[in-house]
């Protein structure tokens, strides 16, 4: 079944370090998006990507990295930089330029600071 | 813009009652809406959509409302069952780079 994966589910990061989340589709989608959600709040843009090897940063990009080597592939580094990480991370993918403008996310990664 | 800490609001109802959860848009150049369904500690899943040439659209149990003259979108829920209870999104689209906007959500509560 197409679909899309983050992992890991669960990730505890130390203070200074940097950490990846991983996020895969098989659903040919160009597209493919990363979103911060903290407890009780919305969806919130950090970086997105139309087509390999480009991105660009949303609304909260300073902290956060990304590459987009492959169509599949979308990781997300939150860097020592990013004061505040502890949040649910959330990964879509989605296929512009067709009839279906619809986003499919991902089942989240949630990353705590210990 | 989004306010950082600003809650989500609540709707609270009874099992068996029916819901209505509403969203204002932003965009009056929008043209296709969606509303998205996200249970605790999961991801958004898709629920209905709909196109701004259309007012209203009904799936299984949900219709969704489009009033276009003052950007306002509602979703409705008949008979609405504690596997509800979660947190609703609409979002909207018709953005130059193609990216869609979410509105900051509602929490539907089910009591039995």
């Amino acid at each position: 079944d197409g679909g899309i994966t983050q992992s890991p589910k669960y990730l505890f990061r130390k203070e200074g370090q940097n950490v990846t989340l991983s996020c895969e589709q098989n659903l040919n989608h160009d597209a493919m998006y990363w979103y911060r959600q903290d407890p009780g709040q919305g969806l919130r843009l950090i970086y997105y990507s139309q087509i390999v090897n480009d991105f660009q940063k949303g609304d909260i990009a300073e902290g956060y990295s990304v590459s987009r080597e492959k169509k599949e592939s979308f990781p997300l580094t939150v860097t020592s930089a990013q004061k505040n990480p502890t949040a649910f991370y959330l990964c879509a993918s989605s296929a512009p330029g067709t009839a279906v403008y619809g986003y499919t996310f991902g089942s989240g990664t949630r990353l705590t600071v210990v | 813009g989004e306010s950082v800490g600003l809650h989500l609001p609540t709707l609270s109802v009874q099992e068996g009652d029916n819901s209505i959860i509403n969203c204002a848009y932003s965009n009056s150049a929008s043209d296709y809406f969606i509303w998205y369904k996200q249970e605790s500690g999961k991801g958004p899943q898709f629920i209905i959509d709909i196109r701004s040439n259309m007012d209203k659209r009904q799936g299984q149990r949900v219709t969704v409302l489009l009033n276009k003259t003052v950007k306002h979108l509602s979703l409705q829920i008949a008979a609405t069952q504690p596997g509800d209870s979660a947190v609703y999104f609409c979002a909207e689209f018709g953005g130059s780079q193609g990216n869609l906007i979410f509105g900051k959500g509602t929490k539907l509560s089910v009591k039995p």
